[in-house]
Parts: structure tokens; sequence; C-alpha cells
């Protein structure tokens, strides 16, 4: 089984608008934490948000937020407001394992920000 | 502060050739990861360094793969005889501390094409 799916390919969002990226994951561990990153076409990737799997609340960072949904084992990223600087890959990670030692990513979801 | 510093940036090789990459970490950084990403797809962890020691090394292909950490500050991935499928993205990646939490800050990455 994946350990992280993404199921969206890529999507396309317009200007200003909010936009879902879905990702779901499967681990056995009572700990982990959730990751996304965006990657540009420059190849370089960085970190968005973070999300533990003990943490209370939905993580947030700026524009972006995480809907974190643990029975359901699934960890959405949120852009609201989209810009155009926007359009990347987006990937979902996952830390397992003692000491967070096994990190999983997903296979990415190509966003599109429409003008 | 600088980011994480890869080179070269590109290398084209022939195959059966040998490879090497070199990366810098984020100054006080104690672990560093390299990983490997196939076109199209998420990165995979080849291996972890805590300080100068090999924490996890379990997906990198020992036959043709090595790996050092001197001083356990800068690092070289090394691939020898390269083969056509080895053609990919190498990122290095380095982080503060342990446990999981803690972000990881990659390079712009070594794109390598073996012919």
């Amino acid at each position: 089984a994946q350990k992280i799916t993404q199921t969206q390919p890529g999507m396309f969002v317009q200007e200003k608008e909010a936009v879902t990226l879905d990702c779901t994951y499967d681990t056995s561990d009572p700990s982990y934490g959730l990751f996304w990153y965006k990657q540009p076409s420059s190849g370089e990737m960085i970190f968005l948000i973070y999300q533990g799997s003990y943490d209370q609340q939905n993580a947030t960072e700026g524009r972006y937020s995480l809907n974190f949904q643990k029975a359901r084992k699934s960890a959405n990223l949120v852009i609201s407001a989209s810009q155009l600087g926007d359009s990347a890959m987006y990937f979902c990670a996952m830390r397992e394992g003692r000491g967070y030692q096994k990190v999983t990513f997903g296979t990415g979801t190509k966003l599109q920000v429409i003008p | 502060e600088a980011g994480v510093v890869q080179s070269p940036r590109y290398k084209i090789i022939e195959k059966k050739q040998p490879v090497a990459f070199w990366c810098n970490p984020i100054s006080g950084h104690n672990t560093l990861y390299w990983y490997r990403q196939n076109l199209g797809q998420g990165p995979e962890l080849l291996i972890r360094y805590e300080n100068e020691e090999a924490v996890d090394d379990s997906q990198l292909p020992k036959d043709r793969f090595s790996a050092e950490r001197l001083k356990g500050v800068d690092s070289t991935l090394k691939i020898q005889p390269a083969e056509l499928g080895d053609s990919a993205v190498y990122l290095c990646a380095s982080s503060f501390g342990q446990g999981g939490r803690e972000t990881q800050y990659f390079g712009p990455g070594t794109r390598l094409l073996v012919l």
C-alpha cells in the first residue's frame, strides 16, 4: 500500500480563489508528522506547513492551512487567495517510525493558477 | 543566512562513468539527507546522517552508491559506475535537531543525465 497518496496529478485554480490539494496517508505508528512542500520549476523544495499526529488544532501558516482529519488519515493542504506565484508542484510527506526516521513523499500535485 | 549549497547543478555523463555530488548544509545543521527524485515522482530518501554518522542508509543501493560526511559538515554522494536508470535529480537537505518535527531545508539539486 502507498504510504502517501496524492490523487490529483494536476489542478487549476483561478487567481484569488482558494484551492484544496488532497493527501491521504497510511501508517500504524501513533506518532508521525505530516509535511507539505512546494517545488517550483527551479527545483528547490520549499517547506510550507507541518502537522503533528498529536496536534489538536489544524496547522496554519499565512495563506496555507492544513485540514487534518486523523480518523480518515487525510491531511489536505488549503491555499487561500491563490497567487500566480503559487503555480508549482506540491508534495505531501510523512515522517514516522522511531525518531521519525522514515520519510515518505507522495507523487505530487501540479497546481496552475490562472489569471 | 546561506541555504543548502549543492554542486554541480547539472551533470551529463556516459553510462559506466563515475560521478560525484557535493552538498554543503546550512551552518549548524547536524542532520543531512540525500534524496533522489525521478521525473514525475516525489523525492526518495537515500541516506540520512546525524553529524558524521549514517543512521539510515537502507534505501542506498550499496553496490554502486556511496556517501560520506567527513567532520559532520559537507557531504559527498558518489555513483560508480553510473547506469541509465540513475538519471534523476539528487537533492540534499539539512535540518537542526532530532525528533521529526524539525524542518528540512533543501538545496537546488543536481540534475544528472546518464547517456
